[in-house]
């Protein structure tokens, strides 16, 4: 079946240091690759996605680079932001015409000034 | 922007309470997802949607039943509420992914139900 594994948090950081979330996954098919990220008192929305193997998702400052060869999907951000404090999920889609997601567990950041 | 919207942030219910939740969106989307979220577990898919007056069954269905009368409307309805209920409930809709391939799922901003 289909599985994702994040690393557990919290991730505390200080304002510009560099963020890596670690993310790996296991499905049969050809699976597209999601982070999405929750805002304190708000729902899920979708951070970057990949779609194929190679791929980089990116969005406002956030890198994810979709590697086949070592099931991975990793977020990463080059400086973080206080206001980038949020739990983030990463998913699949097990193939294209598929409904359904797997979420992994989410990792909380905080980000301190 | 695609909007969800979830009938009540807040609601507390009691042990054997028949409860509904209702979720609404405006984008006219064919799939429609019921998770809860609870620390540690991270989402879990309940139920889902993708078409009126069709479900399917996710990874937690127990304890649980959805309706979908209109194709905006996905209700999710606890028959007999138990204290091992209480978590947040999110909503959340998305396109046909047969076609519009890998669109994502919009979420709502949540439902934090506690049963006493």
């Amino acid at each position: 079946g289909n599985s994702v594994t994040q690393m557990e948090g919290p991730v505390t950081l200080s304002e510009e240091a560099f963020l890596t979330i670690n993310c790996t996954y296991t499905a049969t098919g050809y699976p597209s690759l999601f982070w999405y990220v929750q805002y304190p008192g708000e729902g899920l929305q979708l951070l970057l996605k990949a779609t194929k193997a190679d791929d980089k998702g990116s969005n406002k400052g956030f890198e994810a680079t979709y590697r086949k060869e070592t099931t991975s999907f990793h977020l990463e951000k080059g400086s973080v932001q206080v206001s980038d404090s949020a739990v983030y999920f990463c998913a699949l889609r097990n193939s294209p015409g598929y409904s359904t997601l797997t979420f992994g567990k989410g990792t909380m950041l905080l980000v301190s000034p | 922007d695609v909007k969800v919207t979830q009938s009540s942030r807040y609601l507390v219910k009691r042990t054997g309470e028949k409860v509904f939740l209702e979720c609404v969106q405006d984008m006219d989307h064919e799939n429609m997802f019921w998770y809860r979220q609870d620390p540690g577990l991270g989402l879990r898919l309940i139920y889902f949607s993708y078409d009126v007056k069709m479900k399917e069954k996710g990874d937690i269905p127990e304890g649980y039943s959805v309706s979908r009368e209109k194709k905006e409307r996905f209700s999710l309805i606890l028959e007999s509420a138990s204290t091992n209920q209480t978590s947040m409930y999110l909503c959340a809709s998305s396109p046909s992914q047969v076609t519009h391939s890998n669109q994502p799922q919009h979420f709502g901003d949540g439902t934090r139900l506690s049963i006493l």
